[in-house]
């Protein structure tokens, strides 16, 4: 069965600090891992996906096989990356999401 | 075009009563899924449709929960009986295929409230 641990409930940091939102997975089949967020007052939305392999916002996610995690990482916070991060590998046609992390930017 | 969209945005009922929850998916997206967000819960999967049918209702909680979907659209869910461990918010979500590697495009959710 696919699970996902995002250990840290609340993650708070000063803006222009590096941030790492960590997940880690446990998971058999083809590890696709997407991160989803959910900034106040919006829409559940994909950020990115590992397959993809692309930057988002200034934010990059690179699967680990030997550590099994798939950590959101941005090297400068900024106060608008202040939201509700979900980490998600794919289940047999749903998502299985995290319990998410609460990113908090402080000027 | 137009995103997911749900009514009510909020609802609130007293307990016992029988609730439904809407949502519209995008135009053209065959599956379409249902989620609980409650504090400190995170996302919880309900059930997934692939057209009319429903392949996964194995995160429906109770037998108090229903869901059905007509002409590969529009979704209800019926509570019935709610209970206050109900209240939550429901997200509707709706993708191009089943697979799940599809991105899922989530509506604005129905905050219920059981008093």
């Amino acid at each position: 069965a696919q699970r996902v641990t995002q250990p840290e409930k609340l993650l708070s940091v000063f803006k222009g600090a590096p941030v790492e939102l960590k997940c880690n997975y446990s998971y058999s089949g083809s590890p696709e891992l997407f991160w989803y967020v959910q900034y106040s007052r919006q829409r559940l939305q994909l950020l990115l996906r590992h397959i993809s392999r692309e930057s988002i916002k200034g934010f990059t996610a690179d699967l680990n096989k030997g550590e099994t995690s798939f950590h959101l990482k941005k090297p400068f916070a900024q106060e608008e990356d202040s939201a509700m991060y979900y980490c998600a590998p794919p289940g047999f046609q749903k998502l299985v999401f995290g319990t998410g992390t609460r990113l908090l930017v402080s000027p | 075009g137009a995103g997911v969209s749900q009514s009510p945005s909020n609802k609130v009922t007293e307990k016992g009563k029988d609730v439904e929850l809407r949502c519209d998916p995008i135009s053209g997206h065959t599956a379409l899924y249902w989620y609980r967000q409650s504090l400190g819960q995170g996302l919880e999967f309900l059930i997934y449709f692939q057209g009319n049918s429903a392949p996964d209702k194995s995160g429906l909680p109770s037998d108090r929960f229903s869901a059905e979907r007509t002409g590969g659209s529009v979704s209800t869910l019926t509570i019935q009986r709610t209970q206050q461990e109900d209240s939550a918010v429901y997200l509707c979500a709706s993708s191009l295929g089943r697979s799940s590697y599809n991105e899922q495009f989530f509506g604005p959710g129905t905050r219920l409230t059981v008093l």
